[in-house]
């Protein structure tokens, strides 16, 4: 069972380069999310995802770009890369959105570590 | 000031020891709560979850949570080294945002 899947899991950004980080379940899970996590900042959600073709903005959404066209997949895209968004990157799905009645279990990627120099 | 708080730790306790880990939060419209074990660069894990106010017990491990003091423990008995780990809580007011805590590294030494 692969779970859910995150690449690449090392990466070194300019500042001002884009790029995208990919993620793919394949527990055909409805809710997918993503979230970033800093040094005494714990996990802060970016934007998360209740089902194909709908997405929505988390705590931080700023400086990220998000789609779901597919149920598997979930990719967020960096535009203008800055030092700030130096950071480990955890993907996270889930049967169903954590909304009334459902435990809420995520089940997260190993992370992308994102360097922005 | 974020709306769950966390000592951040490090916690570091004996083999067998009983450990302590408790988060406070401002948002009473949290009624789901969470503890999610994350072991050094691994993504975090389920360990407990819990509706709304009391207590739940798995094996070693008893989350309470006391609503009226915004106020959320887990206990963790006879401790061993493979718990040694960083322990986030977790909450949800049932929408589609589950907000984490900054997480308490507990270090658990023979």
């Amino acid at each position: 069972n692969a779970g859910v899947t995150q690449t690449p899991k090392f990466q070194v950004l300019k500042t001002g380069q884009s790029m995208t980080l990919q993620c793919a379940q394949d527990m055909n899970h409805e809710y997918m999310s993503w979230y970033r996590q800093d040094p005494g900042m714990g996990l802060r959600l970016i934007h998360y995802s209740v089902g194909a073709g709908i997405t929505d903005q988390g705590e931080v959404p700023n400086g990220y770009n998000v789609s779901r066209s597919t149920t598997e997949d979930f990719p967020l895209r960096l535009l203008s890369a800055a030092p700030s968004q130096t950071s480990v990157y955890f993907c996270a799905s889930s049967l169903n959105p954590p909304r009334h009645g459902n435990t809420g279990e995520l089940f997260f990627g190993e992370g992308s570590r994102l360097t922005v120099l | 000031q974020k709306e769950v708080e966390q000592d951040p730790g490090p916690l570091s306790v004996p083999e067998g020891a009983i450990v302590s880990l408790n988060c406070t939060y401002s948002n009473s419209a949290f009624q789901y709560f969470m503890w999610y074990r994350q072991y050094s660069r691994k993504g975090p894990e389920l360990l407990m979850y819990t509706y709304s106010s009391g207590n739940k017990e798995d094996g070693r491990f008893t989350a309470q949570v006391d609503k009226s003091s915004k106020y959320i423990s887990l206990f963790i008995r006879d401790s061993q080294p493979s718990d040694s780990a960083t322990y986030l809580c977790a909450m949800s007011a049932g929408t589609d945002k589950l907000i984490f805590g900054t997480g308490t590294r507990l270090q658990v030494f023979p």
